[in-house]
C-alpha cells in the first residue's frame, strides 16, 4: 500500500464544472496536508494547505480533510482550461520522524 | 522576495560520470529539501535539512548520492557515479520551518545517457 494514494486520472471535466480530486493516506499520525499544482515541465506550486478536519475555502478551491477516514480532497469550482495540470497531494508524516510524502498526482483536463 | 534558485537547469551526462546540483533557498528559510521526480511520478524526498542538520535521508541512495548544507543556507546534491535510472528532475524546496508550506525551485533536469 502506498503511503499517499491518488487516482492518476486523467480526470476530464467541461469548463465551468466542478472538479473533484481525492487523496488517501496510510499514516494516522499525519498532521498537515497540502495540495500542489504542477503544470507540465514546471515545478509544483502550492494551492491549499489544511491542518484540521473540515473544509477550507480559498476562492474557487476548497480543501476537505477527514482524519478519521484518512482522506483529503480538493474541489475546484467553475473549472477553467487554465486549471489543466497535475494536482499533487502531499502529507507531512510524523511517525518515525518527520517526512513529506507526495502522491503520484492526478492529471486534470478542463475542456473548453 | 526572491524564490528558490537552482542551477544548472539542464544537465546531460554519461553513465558513471559525476554531477552536482546547487540550491539557494528563500532567505530565512531554515528547512531545505531535495526531491527526485521521475516522469509521471510525484516528487520523492531524498533528503531534508533543518539548518545544517539532516532531518531525514532515509530515501537517499547513499552509495552514490551525497548532499550537504554546510552553513545552513546553500546546499549541493551530488551523484557519483550516475546511472541511467537517475534521469529525472531534481527539485529543491525550502520552508520557513519544518511542517510548513514548501516553495519549490525550477528544478534541474538530468539526463543520463
Amino acid at each position: 500500500q502506498k503511503e499517499v494514494e491518488q487516482n492518476s486520472g486523467p480526470l476530464s471535466v467541461p469548463e465551468g464544472a466542478i472538479a473533484s480530486l481525492n487523496c488517501t493516506y496510510s499514516d494516522r499520525g499525519s498532521q498537515s496536508f497540502f495540495w500542489y499544482r504542477q503544470y507540465s515541465g514546471k515545478s509544483p506550486e502550492l494551492i491549499m494547505s489544511i491542518y484540521s478536519n473540515g473544509d477550507k475555502e480559498d476562492g474557487r478551491f476548497t480543501a476537505q480533510l477527514n482524519k478519521a477516514s484518512q482522506y483529503v480532497s480538493l474541489l475546484i469550482r467553475d473549472s477553467q482550461p487554465s486549471d489543466s495540470a497535475t494536482y499533487l497531494c502531499a502529507v507531512n508524516r510524523f511517525t518515525g520522524g518527520f517526512k513529506t510524502i507526495f502522491g503520484a498526482g492526478t492529471r486534470l483536463f478542463v475542456k473548453a | 522576495e526572491a524564490g528558490v534558485a537552482q542551477s544548472p537547469r539542464y544537465k546531460i551526462i554519461e553513465k558513471r560520470q559525476s554531477v552536482a546540483f546547487w540550491c539557494n533557498p528563500i532567505s530565512g528559510h531554515a528547512t531545505l529539501y531535495w526531491y527526485q521526480q521521475i516522469l509521471g511520478q510525484g516528487p520523492k524526498l531524498l533528503i531534508q535539512f533543518q539548518n545544517n542538520g539532516v532531518v531525514d535521508d532515509s530515501q537517499l541512495p547513499k552509495d552514490r548520492f551525497s548532499a550537504e548544507r554546510l552553513k545552513g543556507v546553500d546546499s549541493t546534491l551530488k551523484i557519483q557515479p550516475a546511472k541511467l535510472e537517475d534521469s529525472a528532475v531534481y527539485l529543491c524546496a525550502s520552508s520557513f520551518h519544518l511542517e510548513e508550506t514548501q516553495y519549490f525551485g525550477p528544478g534541474t533536469r538530468l539526463l543520463v545517457l
